[in-house]
């Protein structure tokens, strides 16, 4: 059973970079599979923000592509999110999942000074 | 982007009874490869989503067969044939026929 843990920093002040690890177990990330980020501001709902395939191939939200970055790992069986130029807006739990068969737990990122 | 619109939002059921969400997107989500890729999630509170369906109709392995999806092109149906407590919690009809993916507002299951 594929599991995956999502960990970062709780709280980024506003204009910084929140970056956040997705830890992939019970399977490789080196599979043909696709990788997603999926994030839910606090008592709303969903919002897929992009994924990776482990060949390095990558898509965004264009709602967000400007500030997204998303990088895989092999070696450490791990892919992360980097979004920049944070607000209170982009404060929500982040979800790692692969395709939306397994997801992680989530971690809240809170933006503020 | 593909707006998938859920009715109803909030859904107060009978333990025991049915129930049946409705998701409506803005195109078709008929795929170039053939497919549909349409999917249905449940998230209990506090916890991360669930899938339970997937294009259309593919229950995932472990979900009750209490949980059916059905529909075609623009419209989509999930139903739960009898309610139970476990039940409780929001249900999203999903798309990643096209990009970006997007997701239905939710639809909040509670028990009467």
């Amino acid at each position: 059973q594929v599991q995956l843990q999502a960990s970062g920093p709780g709280l980024v002040k506003p204009s910084g970079t929140l970056s956040l690890t997705c830890a992939v177990s019970g399977g490789f990330i080196s599979t043909n599979n696709w990788w997603s980020w999926v994030r839910q501001p606090p008592g709303k709902g969903l919002e897929w923000i992009g994924e990776i395939h482990h060949s390095g191939k990558t898509n965004y939200n264009p709602s967000l592509k400007s500030r997204v970055s998303i990088s895989v790992d092999k070696s450490k069986n791990q892919f992360s999110l980097n979004l920049s130029s944070v607000t209170a807006a982009d404060t929500a739990v982040y979800f790692c999942a692969r395709e939306r068969t397994y997801w992680g737990q989530g971690t809240l990122v809170t933006v503020s000074s | 982007d593909i707006v998938m619109t859920q009715t109803p939002l909030s859904s107060p059921v009978t333990l025991g009874q049915p129930a049946s969400i409705s998701c409506r997107s803005s195109q078709s989500l008929v795929n170039s490869d053939g497919n549909t890729y349409l999917s249905w999630l449940q998230q209990r509170p506090g916890q991360p989503p669930r899938l339970l369906i997937y294009k259309i109709s593919n229950r995932l392995s472990g979900v009750p067969d209490r949980f059916s999806g059905s529909g075609a092109g623009t419209d989509f149906t999930l139903k739960i044939s009898r309610v139970e407590a476990e039940d409780v919690g929001v249900y999203y009809c999903t798309q990643a026929s096209q990009l970006p993916y997007t997701f239905g507002q939710g639809t909040k299951l509670e028990i009467k």
